[in-house]
């Protein structure tokens, strides 16, 4: 079965600052997804990609899909307090299923 | 996107009891998913839930356990049975959305004592 690993696991940045967090994927991506979440709470949708090469960009987010469509980064531009939480990555397993990766805990320091 | 309503957002159950999760979603959908996240995990897959058949499984989880209704296109619940503490997790239900991704419900987050 798919299985993805995010790196880092846990990341702490001082405001202002840029930082990546990736995902691999064991298998080919047909559909990668990101998501945020706050401690506790539910998933908040940030984007999907799906083409080998393909770009996305919202706010300060920019995620990308390699050509070989086995893995994804996330990239926050001058990070901010609001940027916390936990990403994880998912893609899209056979019959609709989502596998996810164990997530990366990100902390911005004021 | 779809519109996920969830409820309750969290409770705290007795050991041997059962707790109903709900969600409501504000468009009629094929397919719904229920999750959990246990305490530091990421999401493991429960079940997809689809309407007018029994929903399906994945290895490690059992209707017993797990009992899940859809009776209709826009309305899940899954029902977490006789509840040990190693139940305590943090419960969502999805639903695949397209191009909007999948979207999920504000999530149960369960304490068992």
């Amino acid at each position: 079965s798919q299985e993805l690993e995010q790196s880092p696991q846990s990341l702490i940045v001082q405001e202002g600052k840029n930082l990546t967090i990736n995902c691999t994927s064991s298998k080919t991506l047909y559909g990668l997804y990101w998501y945020k979440q706050k401690y506790g709470e539910g998933l908040i949708f940030l984007m999907m990609l799906q083409k080998g090469g393909e770009e996305k960009s919202h706010e300060k987010i920019t995620a990308k899909l390699d050509e070989k469509k086995q893995q994804s980064s996330l990239h926050i531009t001058a990070s901010q307090p609001s940027h916390a939480g936990i990403y994880l990555c998912g893609a899209d397993n056979e019959g609709n299923k989502l596998v996810f990766g164990a997530g990366t805990i990100l902390r911005v320091k004021s | 996107s779809a519109v996920i309503s969830q409820k309750p957002s969290r409770d705290i159950c007795q050991r041997g009891t059962s707790l109903t999760i709900q969600c409501q979603v504000d468009s009629q959908v094929t397919m719904m998913f229920w999750y959990r996240q246990q305490p530091g995990q990421s999401l493991t897959l429960i079940a997809t839930a689809n309407q007018g058949s029994e929903a399906t499984y994945e290895s490690g989880f059992v209707i017993d356990k797990f009992p899940i209704s859809r009776p209709n296109l826009t309305f899940s619940t899954l029902t977490v049975s006789n509840m040990s503490p190693e139940d305590s997790s943090i419960y969502l239900c999805s639903v695949d959305w397209g191009v909007y991704g999948y979207t999920f419900g504000s999530g149960t987050r369960l304490t068992v004592v």
